[in-house]
């Protein structure tokens, strides 16, 4: 069965720094891979995904993230944080074509001044 | 995007009655629907998964007659708990694909309060 590990449940970042959060899969082929980030009370926002194609991708608020099949990872990082990316961040895999998306179990991103 | 609504935003119920949220799709013809579920500060956990005129298939201890989903039309699908109980309060979350798309779109969440 497929599976998505986000191994840090909460990281706590200064303002202006870098982030890098960490998502590992497990699964046969290659699964499409998204994050998301969800905002207290809120509903998920797509950040970026990744179907195939250049490993590097690029997202929405300033994100990237870098798929690495030999290490079945798909890690989320940006340059600088800001206050306002304070969230829960979530990294989701699912096969394509109709199946249903798995989430890890989120990351929740601390942002001190 | 594709858009994808819930309605209502969030309810409050009272212990043992049902309650019916709604899942739509606004521009797109949803043949797959699914229904997550989220406990606070917990990750979203897959409910079942429901194709436009077929039954529901439910994940593993999820009661399929305590949440009852229906996917009637291409646009719509509807999960209802019936005799909810105060440890059906969560978040509610759907979110539905076409056969074209690769992804599937989320709708905004129903917060559900039972008291």
């Amino acid at each position: 069965a497929q599976s998505v590990t986000q191994p840090d449940i909460h990281i706590t970042v200064s303002e202006g720094a870098s982030l890098e959060l960490r998502c590992n899969y497990s699964y046969g082929a290659t699964p499409y891979l998204f994050w998301y980030v969800q905002s207290p009370g809120q509903g998920l926002q797509l950040l970026l995904k990744y179907f195939s194609g250049d490993t590097l991708v690029q997202g929405i608020k300033g994100f990237e993230a870098e798929f690495k099949r030999s290490q079945s990872s798909f890690n989320l990082r940006k340059p600088s944080v800001h206050w306002s990316d304070a969230a829960e961040y979530f990294c989701a895999v699912d096969k394509g074509g109709g199946f249903k998306t798995i989430f890890g179990a989120g990351t929740r991103l601390f942002v001190k001044a | 995007g594709a858009v994808v609504s819930q309605h209502p935003s969030w309810v409050i119920c009272k212990s043992g009655t049902s309650v019916k949220i709604e899942c739509r799709s606004l521009d797109f013809q949803a043949t797959t629907m699914f229904w997550y579920r989220q406990f606070p500060k917990q990750s979203l956990m897959l409910m079942a998964t429901s194709n436009e005129g077929s039954k529901a298939t439910y994940e593993q201890g999820v009661e399929k007659d305590k949440f009852l989903i229906n996917h009637a039309s291409l646009t719509l699908s509807t999960l209802t708990v019936t005799s909810a109980h105060p440890e059906d309060s969560s978040f509610y979350i759907c979110s539905a694909r076409d056969n074209m798309n690769t992804e599937a779109f989320f709708g905004q969440g129903t917060r559900l309060t039972v008291v």
